[in-house]
């Protein structure tokens, strides 16, 4: 069974740009949690998805964003780059929004480098 | 909300028992106890998860006390390996409310 998948694995943009990010959970799985870890550092929550909709935000500015489609993948978008955004961001899947005991099942990350 | 506090880094040899502590004062009643391994550049990767007492797998060992207050991972005889950060993850709230809240992490150093 395919595990969490996580496009591109590397990105590299200027300051300014957008970057766009896709994750696809494990087969049934229908949350998604994208998460950012800056160099050295742990893990900061960004969003929750769950059956399509936005059920949690982490302390980020709105030109972080993303969503859910009908097939449970997802895509974060970052818009207006900064340098400080350079980071791995993770994908997570879990069951759903009523049995998610807190096992997350996470993808190799997207490294995104901003110049 | 709840903060989780762990080490910030731990040094151990090779066959040694590693004993790693987090506290999470203010626990919610339905909230699990989940600890992830963590390797440069890739995701974490689950280890193990409990409410209360103890669970043991094929890896690790997760003791938590009556109070729930606090847990400790148990790593038995660990190796070169295991090198890599260790998280503790307390869920918080239900629902719509959830907010997972990751500890910063120990960086757990195995040496020959």
């Amino acid at each position: 069974e395919a595990g969490v998948t996580q496009s591109p694995t590397h990105l590299i943009k200027t300051r300014g740009q957008q970057a766009t990010l896709r994750c696809s959970p494990i087969s049934g799985h229908t949350s998604v949690y994208w998460y950012q870890q800056a160099l050295g550092l742990g893990l900061q929550f960004l969003l929750w998805y769950d059956e399509g909709e936005e059920r949690n935000r982490g302390n980020f500015p709105p030109r972080f964003s993303g969503r859910q489609f009908p097939n449970y993948s997802s895509e974060l978008n970052v818009n207006a780059l900064e340098l400080e955004d350079s980071a791995l961001y993770l994908c997570a899947s879990s069951t759903g929004a009523d049995s998610d005991t807190g096992e997350l099942f996470f993808g190799e990350g997207s490294r995104l480098t901003v110049l | 909300l709840a903060k989780t506090t762990q080490p910030i880094s731990m040094d151990s040899y090779e066959g040694q028992e590693v004993n790693i502590t987090c506290s999470h004062n203010n626990i919610a009643t339905n909230d699990y106890i989940t600890w992830y391994q963590q390797f440069p550049s890739q995701g974490p990767r689950f280890i193990i998860q409990g409410y209360k007492t103890k669970v043991t797998n094929e890896v690790a060992s997760l003791f938590i006390p009556a109070d729930r207050k606090s847990s400790t991972l148990s790593l038995p005889r660990v190796s070169l390996s295991d090198t890599a950060v260790y998280y503790c993850l307390v869920g918080l709230g239900a629902g719509n409310n959830r907010k997972l809240i990751w500890g910063l992490g120990t960086s757990l150093a195995v040496n020959p």
